[in-house]
């Protein structure tokens, strides 16, 4: 069975600072997919990144960078610089490719709260 | 609509009422989710659809729970003599429905809490 951790289950950080968010993946299929979506204040999922299992190459968008080590079945996630509207509950999840759709395997999620 | 819609946002029951919950995808999305949110649970699947059809159903906790769509479009999830322990927000996604592969990306919907008394 999939499973994902998430081992931190809040960070408050000082506007401007870096955070650093960790996940840990389990699977046994070779093929799979790993996301990162922030749910801020308002409750709504808001996508922020696909990663397939073959691509291991790191990636960076605007203040948002991730880390994908399948040495360590780790996918982390950095916010350089942070600011106050970081401030979110962010998921890290895991879809198997298989043919009866992709449902998704949540972690526990961790909160950000950035101070001014 | 540009996204994924849901209603009500909020709905509160006494328990042993009937509930339907509704969720309305983006536009040409063929394959629906539904999640939900829990302070003990986190977030956890509880059915998916591709078209009208419903493949996996593996999440429903129980025969109260159930789900339907029409017209490959809305759906509605329906829970049966509703219980406090089903108090949560339920959560409605939609993707392209692209076969396998694990290439569609979900997105989601602003949830209905569901408040049981």
């Amino acid at each position: 069975a999939q499973k994902v951790t998430q081992a931190q289950t809040e960070i408050s950080v000082v506007e401007k600072e870096d955070v650093t968010l960790d996940c840990v993946y389990e699977t046994r299929d070779t093929t799979y997919y790993l996301f990162w979506y922030k749910q801020p204040p308002s409750g709504e999922l808001v996508f922020l990144i696909r990663r397939n299992s073959f691509d291991e190459q790191n990636e960076i968008s605007g203040r948002y960078s991730w880390n994908f080590q399948k040495s360590t079945s780790s996918f982390n996630f950095t916010i350089t610089a942070s600011q106050v509207v970081d401030s979110a509950v962010y998921f890290c999840a895991l879809s198997e490719a298989k043919a009866a759709g992709n449902k998704l395997t949540f972690g526990g999620g961790t909160r950000v709260l950035v101070k001014p | 609509g540009a996204g994924v819609s849901q209603s009500p946002s909020n709905k509160v029951t006494e328990k042993g009422k009937d509930v339907e919950l509704r969720c309305d995808p983006i536009s040409g999305h063929t394959a629906l989710y539904w999640y939900r949110q829990s302070l003990g649970q986190g977030l956890e699947f509880l059915i998916y659809f591709q078209g009208n059809s419903a493949p996996d159903k593996s999440g429903l906790p129980s025969d109260r729970f159930s789900a339907e769509r029409t017209g490959g479009s809305v759906s509605t999830l329906t829970i049966q003599r509703t219980q406090q322990e089903d108090s949560a927000v339920y959560l409605c996604a939609s993707s392209p429905g692209l076969a396998g592969w694990g290439t569609d990306t979900q997105y989601f919907g602003p949830g209905t809490r569901l408040t049981v008394l």
